[in-house]
C-alpha cells in the first residue's frame, strides 16, 4: 500500500516550457487535491478533484491545468512555466470531498529559470 | 473572509520541555480543525483532528488540542518534546457549512534543542 506517489521528485525547467505533475493514490479515495507550498505562505489549493469526472478550482488556478485520468489518478499540467511557479507541489486525496481528512504524497520540487 | 493564523513563525524548546504551538481561525460557525507535521523533505501527517464533541482531543506522538470556541483557538500541546518532533506543523480550518473550502496556515517551525 503505497498510499500517494508523486512524479517526479524534482524538476528543473526554463521559462516557457510545459511539463505535467504525476500523482497517483491506491486508497480507492474519491477526491484528490493539488497545492502548492511557498515559504511563508502555508499551502494553497490549485485544483481539486471531488469525484472522478469532475474538476475545480482552488485558490491559485492561473497557469494550471488539470486532468483526473480515472479515480487513481489525478495530473496536474504546467503549459508554460514562469519562475513564480517554482514552488513545491503536493498531491493529496481523502475519502470524498466533505471528509477532509486528507493524505498527502511527498511532494515535487519544482524550479523554473 | 475564512482565514487561520498560526502567529508563531518558529519556536524553539528543549528537550523534554512542555509544547505549545498556537492557531486561531476566523469563522463564522463551528469548523472543522486539523494540525498536521512536515518532516524535512516529507509530505504533511495528520496528527489529529477535531469535527465536533468533547474540545480536547488526542492525537498521534503524544499530542493534544483544545478547541476554545469562545478564543477561536485550536492550540496544539505535549507534555514532554522529543527531539524527533522538530518539523513544520500546520494548522487547517475547513469550513462545513460555508463553501466547505479547506485553509491551512503558514505553519510554524519547531526547532528541539538537546
Amino acid at each position: 500500500n503505497a498510499g500517494v506517489t508523486q512524479t517526479p521528485k524534482f524538476q528543473v525547467l526554463k521559462t516557457g516550457q510545459s511539463m505535467t505533475l504525476q500523482c497517483a493514490q491506491d486508497m480507492n479515495h474519491n477526491s484528490m487535491y493539488w497545492y502548492r507550498q511557498d515559504p511563508g505562505m502555508g499551502l494553497r489549493l490549485i485544483y481539486y478533484s471531488a469525484s472522478e469526472g469532475t474538476t475545480d478550482k482552488g485558490e491559485v488556478p492561473n497557469g494550471y491545468n488539470v486532468s483526473r485520468l480515472n479515480k487513481r489518478e489525478f495530473s496536474l499540467r504546467l503549459e508554460s512555466a514562469a519562475p513564480s511557479q517554482t514552488s513545491v507541489y503536493f498531491c493529496a486525496s481523502s475519502p470524498d470531498r466533505w471528509d477532509y481528512e486528507q493524505y498527502f504524497g511527498p511532494g515535487t520540487r519544482l524550479t523554473v529559470t | 473572509a475564512q482565514s487561520v493564523t498560526q502567529p508563531d513563525i518558529h519556536i524553539t524548546v528543549s528537550e523534554g520541555a512542555s509544547l505549545e504551538l498556537r492557531c486561531n481561525y476566523s469563522y463564522g460557525a463551528t469548523p472543522y480543525l486539523f494540525w498536521y507535521v512536515q518532516s524535512p523533505g516529507q509530505g504533511l501527517q495528520l496528527l489529529l483532528k477535531y469535527f465536533s464533541g468533547d474540545t480536547l482531543v488526542q492525537g498521534i506522538k503524544g499530542f493534544e488540542a483544545e478547541f476554545k470556541r469562545s478564543q477561536s483557538s485550536f492550540n496544539l500541546r505535549k507534555p514532554s518534546v522529543h527531539w524527533s518532533d522538530a518539523a513544520e506543523y500546520f494548522c487547517a480550518v475547513g469550513t462545513p457549512t460555508t463553501g466547505n473550502q479547506f485553509y491551512f496556515g503558514t505553519g510554524t517551525s519547531l526547532t528541539v534543542i538537546p
